[in-house]
């Protein structure tokens, strides 16, 4: 059974027009995760909410921002994406965070984004 | 968090035990170490983690050595399904739980 779920597996958008990626998970989870890995590149987490809490790391552009309606859902939304912005966006949830165990994170499938 | 190092690619035949080395000669005593992996196109997973003690799954067993500084994350049987990227990463308790992915080490598993 589908834990962590993405939709799309797959998106094209144009130059400048805004798109959203969405999230949901089947395991009533505190926390969750964005990451945007890029081409032969790891992993790069972007920011996680931790309940309503949202936590944003120092380095993600503006551009990116998020939004998690409730516990099951969270979305990422990208204003105005460019040529640089195709990658595989990840979604991740842990039960918490900060506990040795319980911060075991649960990834999805990813969304590839690809831009034209 | 501590760094750490992984050889770039391994390989391994199928049947046999596949041995991916790490070192983290950084760690301090509150920082555990965790095993991801990545499949080609999925999501990463996860494996196994420890502090200093030896652990074991139904996935795999890490071997921490007494130092600490470094550790071996061991496939038993290696399967073409084990085909993939493996990450080693050092993560303090306690601390938002973010995962700082460094270049891992690319497992083939061959027939």
């Amino acid at each position: 059974d589908a834990m962590v779920i993405q939709n799309p597996r797959y998106q094209v958008t144009q130059f400048g027009k805004p798109v959203t990626l969405s999230c949901s998970q089947t395991l009533n989870h505190n926390v969750m995760y964005w990451y945007q890995q890029k081409s032969s590149q790891a992993p790069k987490l972007l920011f996680h909410y931790y309940d309503k809490d949202f936590n944003n790391e120092a380095d993600t552009p503006d551009n990116f921002q998020s939004r998690r309606p409730n516990t099951s859902f969270c979305f990422l939304d990208i204003r105005s994406p460019g040529l640089g912005d195709a990658a595989m966006y990840l979604c991740a949830t842990s039960r918490e965070r900060g506990g040795v165990g319980t911060d075991t994170q649960y990834f999805g499938p990813g969304t590839r984004l690809t831009v034209l | 968090d501590a760094k750490t190092t992984q050889p770039p690619s391994m390989d391994c035949a199928e049947g046999r035990a596949a041995n991916l080395p790490c070192n983290h000669s950084t760690i301090s005593g509150n920082e555990y170490v965790y095993w991801y992996r990545q499949i080609h196109s999925q999501g990463p997973q996860y494996i196994i983690h420890g502090l200093k003690n030896n652990e074991t799954n139904e996935m795999a067993s890490l071997i921490i050595t007494e130092d600490r500084k470094s550790s071996t994350l061991i496939l038993p049987h290696a399967t073409l399904r084990d085909t993939a990227v493996y990450y080693c990463i050092v993560i303090k308790a306690g601390t938002a739980s973010k995962l700082t992915f460094g270049t891992g080490t690319r497992l083939q598993v061959t027939l």
